[in-house]
Order: structure tokens, then sequence, then C-alpha cells
């Protein structure tokens, strides 16, 4: 999963509760994106980043935030969990940045929102 | 606004048969397309990617991809299946008037099954 590891990998919470998500690289890419995934959505971007301290919203922002302290490190943060943000949330970095780059998948994190 | 489609959820194969799962796109601009596949409880891994020249492009796996421009559409191909393709596979697409580092906007996604 070219260097890109998420944690936890399973997480089962509660509705109100914060949830924070983990994505680390190892591959020093400059770009890094939150996705979720939902039966019937194919992949819908939340947040990506272009640089340390540098983000930006995607699509299905609502709810989600995120921080870039570090090259290798992008979270995700869901403020107060809602059962409609049940998903699989998976990470990818980008080489390039170019419009013709690639993206890269970690292996996802499965959430449960009580 | 970019869009993708994949008009079928499931596609059905034998072992050894060709097999297509179709893509059409809309952008705005000159498209960059992609291809990925998803096996179970796995992430996303890259298959192949159109950018500019040739309007067959060879991929992972023995996998290939045809552009086609007055069709909108870029169908994934594979002379001939084997049962370990069978997972989720995924189309994407970027608009090339985009500014980098922007989303890839994805297709639903369609099953695909081989059958032994």
């Amino acid at each position: 999963d070219a260097g890109i590891t998420q944690s936890p990998r399973h997480k089962v919470t509660e509705t109100g509760t914060p949830v924070t998500l983990r994505c680390h690289q190892t591959e020093n890419h400059r770009y890094m994106y939150w996705y979720r995934q939902d039966p019937g959505h194919g992949l819908r971007l939340i947040h990506y980043s272009y640089g340390v301290k540098d983000t930006d919203k995607g699509e299905v922002s609502d709810g989600y935030s995120v921080s870039r302290s570090k090259t290798e490190d992008f979270l995700l943060t869901l403020e107060s969990a809602t059962s409609s943000q049940t998903s699989v949330y998976f990470c990818a970095i980008s080489d390039a940045g170019g419009r013709q780059e690639t993206q890269y998948f970690g292996p996802g994190t499965r959430l449960l929102v009580l | 606004a970019q869009s993708v489609a994949q008009p079928e959820d499931q596609v059905n194969v034998a072992e050894g048969n060709p097999l297509t799962v179709k893509c059409t796109y809309s952008v705005s601009g000159n498209p960059y397309l992609f291809w990925y596949v998803q096996y179970p409880n796995r992430g996303l891994q890259f298959l192949l990617k159109y950018i500019t020249g040739d309007n067959l492009v060879k991929g992972s796996y023995g996998f290939e991809a045809e552009f086609n421009k007055s069709q909108t559409s870029f169908h994934l191909k594979k002379p001939s299946a084997l049962v370990s393709d069978s997972a989720l596979y995924f189309c994407a697409v970027r608009d090339a008037a985009n500014q980098a580092g922007t989303a890839l906007i994805f297709g639903k996604g369609t099953t695909l099954s081989v059958s032994s």
C-alpha cells in the first residue's frame, strides 16, 4: 500500500464523541487526501493537504476537520461523530502534485458510529 | 461539473473469456482518466491511467483501457479473465483545467465476478 499506514484500522464509537483518524506516509509526498467510501457513492473527497499546514475542503467536508503539522502525518477529526459518518475512510497520497498525478491509497479505516 | 458513470453495478464473466468494465465521463476540459481495483478489505490499487497520446493504455495484471473521446468513454478490458480478477473496480477522472492537487472524481464502482 505504497508506504501508507492508517490507524486505527477499525473503530466503534458513540454519537457525539470526537474521533481522530491518522494517516502516516513514508514516501515524503507533498499531497495527502482523505476520502470516505460509501455503497453507491464510490469515494468522495473530504479534505486534502498540499503541504504542511496547508489544507482545503473537499466535496463532503461538513463535520470534519484536518491537520497536518508534519509532512508524513495527516489527521482527520470528526468533531462530534454522527451515525451518518459511519463509513470506510481512506487516505491517499500523490507524488509530483501535477494534474497527471497518480494517487496511492492506504488500507482504510472502518468506522462505526452507534 | 466533472462526473463519472459506471453503468453496471456488476459484471459476470467466465474464466478465460474477455471482460469489459464500462466507464463514461463528463469534464469541461481534457480528461485525465484512471482505473483502480479494490480487493475485499483492502485499499484501492492503481491499475492504469490515460493522460495523452495513444488511446489504448496498458496497465497492471494484463488490464488495458481504451480512451474514446467522441464517446467520452474509458472502458477497462482484459482479453482473458481470471478468477483472481474478481474485485470492485473504480473509474476516476480529473479535469485537466483543474489546479494541481485536487481530487479525483470517482464512479460508484463495478463489481466484477469471474466464475471458474
